[in-house]
């Protein structure tokens, strides 16, 4: 069991309309990545946050955007939908360990919100 | 840029028997570390193994294994004694390291995925 949990599990929305995904970290994690998995496709990192500021991001537009909160939390926030943006979204916690910010193997994930757009 | 390549769509072994799972890798990266995923039905991604690009030694997660051949640029992962549980789809992925999390070097670069059946 990772402890990482996201909600909601399957949403459907139309193209043009904004939706929010959530995750929940596992307790100690202070990273949070999140990624898209279109269907029969590995994951595709979207971007990760650390002490609450974006800190990498992937091959995707502004209109994908993010939040972490204090307790680690995260949303992700997708604006004006397309059809192309129907798929499995990930999020993944770690921990990092020591001053230096030396970077855990451990990335664990959560079971992902389907995200279908008509 | 990183690419991950695993040129087996899908795979099928009977049960007890070894399979072993391919990827190959690019990247310019002099330290980069490689993991195994699996993802059952359900979409969560199930740590398995990971192996450091210094690391002198194949890692080995008890019934998994990572046969690394850094010359090669290959990464496979070797599961002995397969159980009907292991029916699942099976991820590489490589992660460039050294950058700290403040260079945003917790990204992970996935291959497309090679779905494993074991059979009776």
């Amino acid at each position: 069991e990772t402890g990482v949990t996201q909600s909601p599990t399957h949403l459907i929305k139309t193209r043009g309309q904004q939706v929010t995904l959530r995750c929940s970290s596992q307790s100690g994690h202070n990273t949070v990545s999140w990624y898209q998995q279109a269907l029969g496709q590995g994951p595709q990192f979207i971007f990760q946050y650390y002490r609450e500021e974006e800190n990498g991001r992937g091959n995707f537009p502004p209109r994908f955007s993010g939040l972490q909160f204090p307790n680690y939390s995260s949303e992700l926030n997708v604006n004006a939908l397309e059809l192309d943006d129907s798929a499995l979204y990930l999020c993944a916690s770690s921990p990092m360990l020591g001053a230096e910010g030396f970077l855990s193997y451990e990335q664990y994930f959560g079971p992902g919100t389907r995200l279908t757009v008509t | 840029a990183q690419k991950i390549t695993q040129t087996q769509p899908g795979m099928f072994v009977q049960e007890k028997e070894a399979v072993t799972l391919d990827c190959t890798y690019d990247t310019s990266d002099p330290s980069y570390g490689l993991f195994w995923y699996k993802q059952p039905s359900s979409g969560e991604m199930i740590f398995l193994i990971y192996q450091g690009s210094y690391d002198q030694q194949n890692a080995t997660e008890g019934r998994y294994s990572l046969n690394f051949q850094k010359a090669r640029k290959s990464a496979n992962l070797v599961i002995s004694a397969s159980q009907l549980g292991d029916s699942a789809m099976y991820f590489c992925a490589m992660r460039e390291e050294g950058k700290g999390l403040t260079g945003g070097g917790n990204k992970l670069t996935f291959g497309t995925g090679t779905q494993l059946k074991v059979e009776l």
